[in-house]
């Protein structure tokens, strides 16, 4: 079975600037995830999805960030304006149901803002 | 606020050793506890899921271990190999809002 698909796999772009990560799930898997995870951390959630509905976006900076999931199979998730802190690996992991199942990660897109 | 916690957050071990890692977390009340492997520059590759009517699962050398009411979870790795050297972490999932929640991980080097 195809793993979860993420790109860019780096990215490099000055503050203030926006930059816009895509994911493909596993084929079937309806709960989509976006992590946030900065060096020498655990992975943080920054939004859920189940299908196209949002499930938790406690931790998101809605201020500057935002995701979709259209369809609900692709997800694209977009940081506007960037900021230094923003500088982390952005990881998209998919799971087949929401609770009980294990979650797949994507390889990660390497954020670097200067 | 359920907080994870793991320690050590690095090991250096030789070739051949059973190591334990440990994982423990604040609040008991999880609906199931999961480890995954990280290796430099990739995602996470999932490597035990237990649920929390578990007390253990075991896949080839690895085998974890859960225990709700202390809040602890182990991973024990057999016959350690350079192979194995990579990030552990483990992820709970909060049993009230489902949210999965992760450990800032051990960092493993296995030594020839």
């Amino acid at each position: 079975e195809a793993g979860v698909a993420q790109s860019p796999r780096y990215k490099i772009i000055e503050k203030r600037q926006s930059v816009a990560f895509w994911c493909n799930p596993i084929s079937g898997h309806a709960t989509l995830y976006w992590y946030q995870q900065i060096l020498g951390q655990g992975p943080k959630l920054l939004i859920q999805f189940q299908n196209n509905g949002v499930v938790d976006d406690s931790q998101l900076p809605k201020d500057r960030f935002s995701a979709e999931r259209l369809k609900g199979v692709d997800s694209t998730l977009k940081i506007q304006p960037a900021k230094l802190e923003d500088s982390a690996v952005y990881l998209c992991a998919s799971s087949l149901t929401q609770y009980g199942s294990p979650l797949h990660f994507g390889n990660g897109t390497r954020l670097t803002v200067t | 606020k359920q907080e994870v916690t793991q320690i050590p957050a690095a090991l250096s071990v030789p070739e051949g050793e059973n190591l334990v890692l440990n994982c423990s977390f604040t609040d008991s009340a999880i609906y199931n506890l999961q480890w995954f492997r990280q290796d430099p520059g990739k995602g996470l590759t999932s490597l035990l899921l237990i649920q929390s009517s578990q007390r253990e699962q075991t896949s080839g050398r690895l085998n974890a271990s859960l225990d709700k009411s202390s809040g602890r979870s182990t991973l024990y790795i057999a016959a350690s190999q350079p192979g194995d050297s990579a990030t552990y972490l483990c992820a709970v999932r909060v049993d009230s809002s489902y949210k999965l929640i992760f450990g800032s991980g051990t960092r493993l080097l296995v030594r020839p």
